[in-house]
């Protein structure tokens, strides 16, 4: 399975400013079809996970332009412009190139 | 608007089953496959598995093939995953969501919180 390692863990940071997640796969997740399948998605507490991002810069429906997503191959990059309260919880990457579809493990956007 | 609508939450003995359902709405039900996904709490996510509901193809992760069984039902919209003799390790959240392979899960429902304990 295509491990893929999110970081930082955790990330503090104070309303207004930007963060940057960054997220790693064990393996380049081009497709054969020549797309790459890295998916963003933000889950806050008690909620279902929501996408934001798919193939790797698409913003989803609804989705603020306050979100970028960037990258190829293997590293990948999640940026939030101007950080609002609404944006706290957790991010997780998710690749679904290859079977079976993989996530990394979350990080938490927290206020510092 | 896009609705997947999960049942409720499920407590269960050791060695018990469970059988739980996704009711979609607002899309054509047979153009999407339908995943479940596992989250254990504080936990990453999962991919159990996944049936076509058109063609009534099925594709299981490894991990969960002795342990989900997975069912469609056209002509009420409604997935439904059936998990079998449970154990502590399958407390968890289960999730359903949609998909157009191998584009990413867009959708997904509110999330079956399934307990179980003696």
């Amino acid at each position: 399975d295509v491990v893929m390692t999110q970081t930082p863990l955790s990330l503090p940071v104070s309303l207004g400013d930007q963060a940057s997640i960054s997220c790693r796969s064990s393996q380049s997740l081009v497709h054969s079809n020549g797309n790459t399948y890295l998916h963003w998605y933000l889950q806050k507490p008690g909620q279902s996970p929501k996408l934001l991002i798919y193939k790797i810069s698409k913003r989803f429906s609804g989705v603020p332009d306050r979100f970028s997503g960037s990258g190829s191959g293997t590293d990948f990059t999640l940026k939030i412009n101007r950080v609002e309260a609404e944006d706290l919880g957790v991010y997780f990457c998710s690749q679904s190139t290859h079977v079976p579809p993989t996530f990394g493990g979350g990080t938490k956007l927290e206020i510092k | 608007q896009v609705q997947l609508q999960q049942s409720g939450a499920e407590l269960a003995r050791p060695g018990a089953s469970v059988k739980m359902s996704c009711k979609a709405s607002g899309f054509t039900f047979t153009t999407y496959t339908m995943h479940w996904v596992k989250q254990r709490p504080g936990q990453g996510l999962d991919w159990i598995g996944y049936i076509n509901p058109s063609s009534g193809f099925i594709n299981y992760n490894q991990k969960f093939k002795d342990k989900a069984t997975l069912t469609a039902d056209k002509s009420s919209s409604t997935a439904y995953m059936q998990l079998s003799s449970l154990t502590s390790e399958d407390s968890a959240v289960y999730y359903c969501t949609r998909r157009i392979n191998p584009d990413a899960m867009d959708y997904w429902g509110q999330g079956t919180s399934v307990t179980v304990s003696s």
